[in-house]
């Protein structure tokens, strides 16, 4: 069964400290992986990844994929209490062989608290 | 403004009653869908829509129904509603890897 898993479930930092945040995954038929922040509202995207090894990066925000080991970090460096959201990983995967029938499978979030 | 609106925002219903919540994108996307989001079980797709007049099942479909008569608007049916059916629901749209939210429902059950 596809599965994506985010890990802390939750963590509280003070301004200015760095977090990373991970995402690891269980996929068939692998096409992409997206981060979203999720305040009080709807999902706003970050980024999309579909390459190993390379960084995806805006402003303090950065998060790179791992094929081979099946998973993503982001980071959020010189944090803010506007940082303060709950970080949602997806995966997108076909689900047939000619690859244009695709599903997002979603991790639970990572929920950040950053005190002033 | 490129954006997904929905609407309502907030409803409070009974058990029975049928609703509709509309869901429009201004963008041209041919990739429509409906989410529900509830605490612990994160978001779970309910229908989507690949195309005018293509829909299928998401991962939690029963109890729901979906229309897409034209590109740019995307219902969702409640024929029956039951208390179950509680949660923060969100439309979005997709072109290519990126979705793009509505800015959410928010229904209750009575």
């Amino acid at each position: 069964e596809d599965k994506v898993v985010q890990s802390p479930l939750s963590l509280v930092v003070h301004e200015g400290d760095t977090v990373t945040l991970n995402c690891s995954y269980e996929v068939t038929n692998f096409r992409s992986l997206l981060w979203y922040k999720q305040e009080k509202k709807a999902p706003t995207f970050l980024f999309m990844l579909t390459s190993s090894g390379i960084e995806k990066k805006s402003g303090r925000l950065s998060s790179i994929l791992d094929k081979k080991e099946l998973f993503s970090i982001l980071n959020i460096t010189a944090t803010q209490t506007g940082d303060s959201a709950v970080y949602l990983c997806a995966v997108e995967a076909s689900f047939n062989n000619a690859g244009n029938n695709r599903k997002l499978i979603w991790g639970l979030g990572t929920s950040l608290a950053v005190n002033p | 403004e490129a954006q997904v609106t929905q609407n309502p925002r907030y409803l409070i219903t009974v058990t029975g009653k049928k609703l509709t919540v509309t869901c429009s994108q201004n963008m041209n996307h041919e990739y429509m869908s409906w989410y529900r989001q509830d605490p612990g079980l994160g978001l779970r797709q309910i229908y989507y829509s690949m195309n005018v007049e293509v829909t299928d099942k998401g991962d939690v479909p029963e109890g729901y129904k979906v229309s897409r008569k034209e590109k740019r608007n995307f219902p969702l049916i409640l024929e029956s509603p039951s208390p179950n059916q509680t949660s923060l629901y969100f439309c979005a749209s997709k072109y290519t890897d990126t979705q793009y939210f509505g800015p959410g429902t928010r229904l209750t059950v009575l």
